[in-house]
């Protein structure tokens, strides 16, 4: 059975700063890995899905990167910012149908 | 384009009803998926339909719990004889192969039974 851990739970850190939100799973035959965030009483909103095949995927301030043999992935986010704050939450999946999530780093970046 | 839409964004039912809730996934989208998010837990995957193939109902936690996908587009999830554990946010994602199946979340509906 996948399981899926994101550390830390909580992060706190000035504007500006880079910092990094990791994810790992216990099985690495999965189809692909996506990362989302989530705002408080909202949906998830889609950041970067990398396929099994990729190393990396980059948006904007944002890069993930995967390393399926050791089963883990990270996000990077480069200068945060204050509207960053939020939580992130990184979703794998063995083939097209259903993922298996991580319980999320909620992130706060303070001005 | 439109996103995925659920409706109703909120809804307070006593104890012993039964609930429906609706999903329009974005046009085109083969995939539909149902998720619940418990308070203060992670995302808990329910129910999975592709095109005409067998939905995966692996995560229905109940015989209370079934989904049906009309035409290929609207899903409804209906929960009968509602508990008070059954209070949570209800997601529903949509996909498509071409984009690699990656998932698009509608709003969610929030469930609270009293």
């Amino acid at each position: 059975k996948q399981e899926v851990t994101q550390i830390p739970a909580a992060l706190s850190v000035p504007e500006g700063e880079n910092l990094v939100l990791n994810c790992s799973f216990t099985d690495s035959a999965i189809y692909n890995l996506q990362w989302f965030r989530q705002d408080p009483g909202k949906g998830l909103t889609s950041l970067l899905l990398i396929q099994s095949s990729q190393r990396e995927q980059t948006s904007g301030r944002l890069n993930a990167s995967l390393d399926k043999s050791s089963g883990r992935s990270t996000l990077y986010i480069a200068a945060s910012q204050p509207g960053d704050s939020a939580t992130y939450l990184c979703a794998v999946r063995p083939d097209a149908g259903k993922s298996t999530f991580g319980d999320g780093t909620t992130l706060t970046v303070k001005p | 384009g439109a996103g995925v839409s659920q409706s109703p964004s909120n809804k307070v039912t006593e104890k012993g009803k039964d609930v429906e809730l609706r999903c329009d996934p974005i046009s085109g989208h083969t995939a539909l998926y149902w998720y619940r998010q418990s308070l203060g837990q992670g995302l808990e995957f329910l129910i999975y339909f592709q095109g005409n193939s067998a939905p995966d109902k692996s995560g229905l936690p109940s015989d209370r719990f079934s989904a049906e996908r009309t035409g290929g587009s609207v899903s409804t999830l209906t929960i009968q004889r509602t508990q008070q554990e059954d209070s949570a946010v209800y997601l529903c994602a949509s996909s498509f192969r071409q984009n690699s199946y990656e998932q698009y979340f509608g709003p969610g509906t929030r469930l609270t039974v009293t």
